[in-house]
């Protein structure tokens, strides 16, 4: 299967604990992208990287939030600190940099803050 | 801020009627997708219109990008059970800021045997 994995796919925590998630890309795309789901809304954007720098963070990426892709390859997710507000859906995607960037979605990893 | 506006927000149809789902923006987009999401997973994509005008077709599927390229729709003739899902439609910015889509809330759609 050559789709977009994550890392895991459900993770509870307490509040105040850091956790981290993984993205596997589309392995020929150079694009990645995260978003946040919360019930009932559509995915929002929150940040992506072309190759490995990161060029688009929205308001939404509070300072407890950061998100790397070292080698351009995987990227990575933390959240420090977590706050019950922080429950939702991660998403992850990837796409080619072109005239048009479809993005092809994974699975997310569905995040519960107690 | 680009915003997208899908109605409606929940369908409840009988198998083999036809519906129409809407979404619409007062913004230009580059391009638009449509999307099936199921609960706990991630959206798949159904098609990218790219054009003013542009219509596609997968299988019982059809799916419109407007003129403008403002707004879109996507119509479902004789749903199946199989069709139940989320439906969401997100647009590509028409350029600068964000290169992250910009989703609609989605559209729940459930068709009843």
């Amino acid at each position: 299967d050559t789709g977009v994995s994550q890392d895991p796919r459900h993770k509870i925590t307490k509040r105040g604990q850091n956790v981290t998630f993984r993205c596997d890309p589309i392995s020929e795309h150079n694009r990645l992208y995260w978003y946040r789901q919360t019930l009932g809304q559509g995915p929002e954007f929150l940040t992506y990287f072309q190759n490995e720098a990161q060029l688009e963070k929205s308001r939404l990426l509070s300072d407890r939030f950061s998100a790397e892709r070292p080698k351009g390859s995987f990227s990575t997710l933390e959240i420090q600190r977590t706050e019950q507000g922080d429950s939702a859906m991660y998403l992850c995607a990837s796409s080619f940099t072109g005239a048009t960037r479809t993005q092809y979605f994974g699975p997310g990893t569905r995040l519960l803050v107690l | 801020t680009q915003l997208l506006e899908q109605s409606p927000q929940f369908l409840s149809i009988q198998e083999g009627e036809n519906l129409t789902v809407y979404c619409n923006s007062s913004s230009v987009f580059s391009s638009l997708q449509w999307y099936r999401q199921e609960p706990g997973e991630g959206p798949v994509l159904l098609v990218t219109v790219v054009t003013g005008g542009e219509v596609k077709k997968l299988k019982r599927l059809t799916f419109q990008f407007g003129d403008a390229r403002k707004d879109s729709s996507l119509h479902i003739t004789a749903a199946q059970p199989g069709d139940t899902g989320l439906y969401l439609c997100a647009g590509e910015g028409s350029g600068g800021g964000a290169d992250g889509l910009t989703f609609g809330k989605g559209t729940h759609l459930i068709i009843q045997p």
